[in-house]
């Protein structure tokens, strides 16, 4: 059974960091690309970021480009987000998410979701 | 990176069909095949529907069916259950190298 269990997530002052981080279990993990999501509380969903298998591409949404960084350890099964000069529109629950086509960096359908980590950036 | 247009709000009552829609541009509906869709109930995670346009995956019924032309996506359940009552996101691969949500449209059974 896939599983992803995301970390990290809590209460921020604006301007600080915060480290998030997902476990993955249950499918090989450095078969597949993996994503950020992020959803504000009562609002729809936003892609955040996404890194292939071998770290070789990633990619970024304008509004977090520059602050955040995306990585991942194939060995540890674990993908991170670094979130860096935090503001109180990147409050949202943030998800961690396994793409459907796995040994392909193609585009791909998000197709398991963790339950998310809250990050609330507040003062 | 602009939300892709979706309706607020579809509605229907049990067995009828309904279509939601998806409008992009040339550089991220139009562009590519590479448009999903994903059902949410309240308080769960989002769940993966269709992909690549029209690709169900493993256990995703088939009363879900997507389609393309154009600029437009459109997700059409068929025989409308109360259990399809949720929220509804279109997303797609953009010639960015990044990806886009819709709005979100909220199906109500009847």
């Amino acid at each position: 059974e896939v599983q992803l269990v995301e970390s990290g997530g809590g209460w921020v002052q604006p301007g600080r960091s915060l480290r998030l981080s997902c476990v993955a279990s249950g499918f090989t993990f450095d078969d597949y690309a993996m994503h950020w999501v992020r959803q504000a509380p009562g609002k729809g969903l936003e892609w955040v970021s996404s890194i292939n298998w071998n770290s070789g591409s990633i990619g970024y949404a304008d509004s977090v480009e520059g602050r955040f960084t995306i990585s991942r350890d194939n060995a540890k099964n674990s993908l991170y987000l670094q979130m860096n000069s935090l503001r109180a529109e990147d409050t949202a629950m943030y998800y961690c998410v396994k793409v459907h086509w796995g040994s392909t960096s193609r585009p791909n359908g998000l197709h398991m979701w963790g339950q998310g980590t809250m990050v609330t950036v507040s003062s | 990176q602009s939300a892709l247009t979706q309706p607020a709000s579809v509605s229907g009552s049990p067995g009828q069909s309904i279509t939601i829609s998806c409008t992009g541009t040339y550089s991220d509906v139009g562009a590519h095949n590479y448009v999903s869709w994903y059902q949410q109930h309240p308080g769960k995670a989002p769940k993966l529907m269709i992909c690549d346009v029209s690709y169900r995956p493993s256990g995703v019924s088939s009363r879900f069916s997507g389609s393309k032309a154009g600029n437009t996506a459109s997700l059409t359940i068929s025989g409308l259950q109360a259990e399809d009552e949720a929220d509804y996101y279109c997303s797609s691969y953009t010639s960015t190298n990044s990806y886009v949500f819709g709005s979100g449209t909220k199906v109500t059974v009847l």
